[in-house]
C-alpha cells in the first residue's frame, strides 16, 4: 500500500526552541494532510487540516502561530511547533489523503514523539 | 459533542484466546465507524469499517458490528496470534470524509506464546 513517511520519528529539544516534523507521501500525491496530536492516555486529537498551495485550516483551540504548517507541494507537508515548551511535549501524527479516495484512502505516517525539556 | 471512548489498555493476551476491545460512542446524526490498527514503527492502518447501523464490518479474523441501539462497535477476534500484538484505535466520522474523523485513545494490544 501508499507509504507516508514522518520525520523525525522523536525529538528532545530545549525550552524556547522551534522543531520541524515533515510528512511525505512517498507514492502518491496529497492535495490534503492532516496533523494529530496525542497526550498520554488521551484521544488522537486532530490539529489541523494542511492543503497544498493554500492556509492550513486549524481546530478550535490551536493556536495558529505556534504550529505553523506548510504544504508547498504534493507530497510535503511540515509542521513547525514555535517557541516549544514541556506543555507541547506530545505525540504528533500526520496523515495524508490520496486523491479519489475514502477513508481506506487516508495514510497515517508513523508518529513523532516530542519531548520538551 | 463527538466522541469515542475505548477501553483502557494493555490487553493481554495468549495465543488463540477471544479478543474484545470494546468502543462506545456519542454522535450526531449517523455517523460512520472505524477500527485503525497501528503496529509497532509503523503508521495508522484501515483495518475495518461499517457505515450503518447493523453493518458488520470484518478483515484479516476481526470483526465490529456497528449497534445503533447501544452506541457500541467492539472489536472481537477468535483466536488472537502474536502478530496482531499493536495499537488498536476506534474512530468515527460524521462527515463522511477524512477531515473529521474522531479517534479514541486507543487500545494496547500484547499476545504472548
Amino acid at each position: 500500500g501508499a507509504v507516508v513517511s514522518q520525520h523525525p520519528s522523536w525529538v528532545i529539544c530545549k525550552s524556547g526552541t522551534s522543531v520541524k516534523i515533515e510528512c511525505r507521501s512517498l507514492d502518491f500525491q496529497a492535495t490534503t494532510m492532516f496533523w494529530y496530536r496525542q497526550f498520554p492516555k488521551q484521544s488522537l486529537m486532530l490539529m489541523a487540516t494542511s492543503n497544498e498551495g493554500s492556509k492550513a485550516t486549524y481546530e478550535q483551540g490551536v493556536e495558529k502561530d505556534k504550529f505553523l504548517i506548510n504544504h508547498a507541494s504534493l507530497t510535503l507537508s511540515t509542521l513547525t511547533v514555535t517557541s516549544a515548551h514541556p506543555e507541547d511535549s506530545s505525540f504528533y501524527i500526520c496523515s495524508a489523503e490520496q486523491q479519489g479516495g475514502w477513508n481506506e484512502k487516508l495514510f497515517f505516517g508513523s508518529g513523532t514523539q516530542l519531548s520538551v525539556l | 459533542g463527538n466522541s469515542v471512548t475505548q477501553m483502557e489498555g494493555p490487553v493481554t493476551l495468549s495465543e488463540e484466546a477471544f479478543l474484545t476491545i470494546n468502543c462506545t460512542y456519542t454522535a450526531t446524526g449517523y455517523p460512520s465507524l472505524f477500527w485503525y490498527v497501528q503496529y509497532p514503527g509503523e503508521g495508522l492502518q484501515l483495518l475495518l469499517k461499517a457505515t450503518k447501523a447493523d453493518d458488520k464490518g470484518s478483515n484479516k479474523g476481526f470483526e465490529a458490528t456497528y449497534r445503533k441501539e447501544t452506541t457500541s462497535f467492539h472489536l472481537e477476534k477468535g483466536s488472537v496470534q502474536v502478530s496482531d500484538s499493536a495499537v488498536y484505535f476506534c474512530a468515527l466520522s460524521v462527515s463522511g470524509g477524512y477531515n473529521k474523523l474522531i479517534f479514541g485513545a486507543g487500545t494496547r494490544l500484547a499476545v504472548h506464546p
